[in-house]
C-alpha cells in the first residue's frame, strides 16, 4: 500500500521554530510537496522538493532525503497566522495526471 | 492568478438522490482532481482527469463517477447519495508536466440526510 505518516498535531509559541516531519512509503516517487490549509479554507501550495536537500522560501523551508523516505517542513519565526493544518504529499505519477498522495495532516497551533 | 471555482459551498441532499458537483478552472490546466476530506483522514483522491474525456480512478472511486466534456470543467457525480458520502469535497487543477502544483477550489460541504 501507499502511506504517509506525519504527526497529528503540534503546538508552539509565537517566534519559535517548529519542524513537521513526514515519512512516506509509496510505489513511485517524483517529489514531496507541502500544502497549508487554514480552518475553512482551501489547501494552498507551500513547497516542492524533487531532489535531496533543503529548499528555502522566506520563513518556510522544506527538506527531503529520498534514501530515508523522509522530509520535513520547517517554519521559523512563527506567527499566529501560521496556525493551520499542514499536509505533506508525494507525487506518485508524472505523465497522465501528476497524482498526489496526501498525508493525514498536522494541525499546528501557535500560542502567544 | 489561477482560479478554481466550485458550484456550491454548502449542499444538503437526501439519501438516494443524484448529486452533481461542478468544478471550473480558468487557467487552461490539463489535470483536474476530485478529493474528499474527512477529519483525521486527510485528502483522499476520488477521481482525476488528465485530458478532456479522460478519467482515472483514484483511491476511493466507489459510489462516484466523473465527467469531463470540456477542458475547464470537471464534474463529480454521486449516482445515489448515501449518508457515508457526507463530507467536504475539494476540486483541484494542475498544469501538468514538471509543474505539478495543485490549485484547490473552496470546497463543497455536502450533507446527505
Amino acid at each position: 500500500g501507499q502511506s504517509l505518516e506525519q504527526p497529528s498535531e503540534v503546538t508552539a509559541v509565537e517566534g519559535a521554530i517548529v519542524q513537521i516531519n513526514c515519512t512516506y512509503q509509496t510505489s513511485g516517487f517524483y517529489g514531496l510537496s507541502w500544502y497549508q490549509q487554514h480552518d475553512g479554507g482551501a489547501p494552498t501550495f507551500l513547497s516542492y522538493n524533487a531532489l535531496d536537500g533543503l529548499e528555502e522560501t522566506g520563513r518556510f523551508s522544506s527538506f527531503l532525503s529520498r534514501s530515508d523516505s523522509y522530509g520535513y517542513l520547517l517554519l521559523q519565526e512563527l506567527q499566529m497566522k501560521d496556525s493551520a493544518s499542514y499536509f505533506c504529499a508525494v507525487r506518485v505519477g508524472y505523465n497522465q495526471g501528476g497524482k498526489l498522495i496526501f498525508g493525514q495532516g498536522t494541525e499546528l497551533s501557535v500560542k502567544p | 492568478d489561477v482560479k478554481v471555482t466550485q458550484s456550491s459551498r454548502y449542499l444538503v441532499k437526501r439519501t438516494g438522490e443524484k448529486v452533481f458537483l461542478e468544478c471550473v478552472q480558468d487557467m487552461d490546466h490539463e489535470n483536474m482532481f476530485w478529493y474528499r476530506q474527512d477529519p483525521g483522514l486527510g485528502l483522499r483522491l476520488i477521481y482525476f482527469s488528465y485530458d478532456v474525456k479522460m478519467k482515472e480512478k483514484g483511491d476511493i472511486p466507489e459510489g462516484y463517477s466523473v465527467s469531463r466534456e470540456k477542458k475547464e470543467r470537471f464534474s463529480l457525480i454521486l449516482e445515489s447519495a448515501s449518508t457515508n458520502q457526507t463530507s467536504m469535497y475539494l476540486c483541484a487543477s494542475s498544469l501538468g508536466g514538471s509543474e505539478d502544483t495543485q490549485y484547490f477550489g473552496p470546497g463543497t460541504r455536502l450533507t446527505v440526510l
